[in-house]
């Protein structure tokens, strides 16, 4: 219950295409889904989040689809770069005594090709 | 400085060595967290800290110990660590604990030998 499921574990797209990476949760409680990206080297930024009465968001090339029926969300990066090659994670989270906690996925490691 | 910084970048320690990890955040935060980052496992979060209080201990072996003197530091004192405990040592800050959204440092890396 406390999983969160991320696929593909590697992603390799040409630039200008479209990524897309996926994420299944299974515990309804979760109720903000932030995307992280994270460059060698770097610790995770966030890149975009969401929250379970909307069924997307889009900010810039960044768009997050969420279904909640299915319990899954996905990040795609439209107009891919080479500099969008990096890790991205998901995670979703819940507030419990007080604190949001995060339940990340595994991570998607994305090379866009020049 | 700004954000979340992290010092040292890179640390080597025998399994007898005593060290410790410095996290400073420039956000005027009010929490902030330690996880452990591992090769393909997903992040795991040790320690939540809330106005220099600890409010979540995630089950973390005793030779992890955190300390959080103020609500802009949060340090990580290690002993006795083991091979296994060689990975990326995160720390972030939210402006509250009970706010979704987490900043994370750039990370420790840390090798047991």
């Amino acid at each position: 219950q406390q999983q969160v499921k991320q696929s593909p574990q590697s992603l390799i797209v040409q630039k200008g295409g479209i990524s897309i990476i996926n994420c299944a949760y299974e515990n309804t409680a979760f109720d903000y889904f932030p995307w992280y990206q994270q460059f060698p080297g770097k610790g995770p930024a966030l890149l975009i989040a969401i929250r379970p009465d909307v069924s997307e968001k889009k900010e810039g090339r960044f768009t997050i689809s969420f279904n909640k029926s299915a319990k899954q969300f996905s990040l795609h990066i439209m107009d891919s770069q080479p500099g969008d090659s990096a890790t991205y994670f998901c995670a979703a989270s819940r507030r419990t005594s007080g604190t949001y906690k995060y339940i990340f996925g595994t991570g998607t490691r994305l090379k866009v090709l020049a | 400085e700004t954000g979340v910084t992290q010092t040292p970048r890179h640390l080597v320690m025998g399994m007898t060595n005593k060290k410790s990890l410095k996290c400073e955040q420039h956000l005027g935060h009010n929490a902030m967290y330690w996880y452990k980052q591992s090769a393909k496992k997903p992040l795991e979060l040790m320690f939540v800290y809330s106005l220099e209080e600890r409010v979540e201990n995630n089950s973390v072996p005793s030779r992890f110990s955190p300390e959080c003197p103020n609500s802009s530091h949060l340090f990580l004192h290690l002993h006795t660590l083991q091979p296994e405990d060689s990975a990326l040592y995160l720390c972030a800050s939210s402006q509250d604990p009970g706010l979704a959204t987490q900043y994370f440092g750039p990370g420790t890396r840390l090798t047991v030998l």
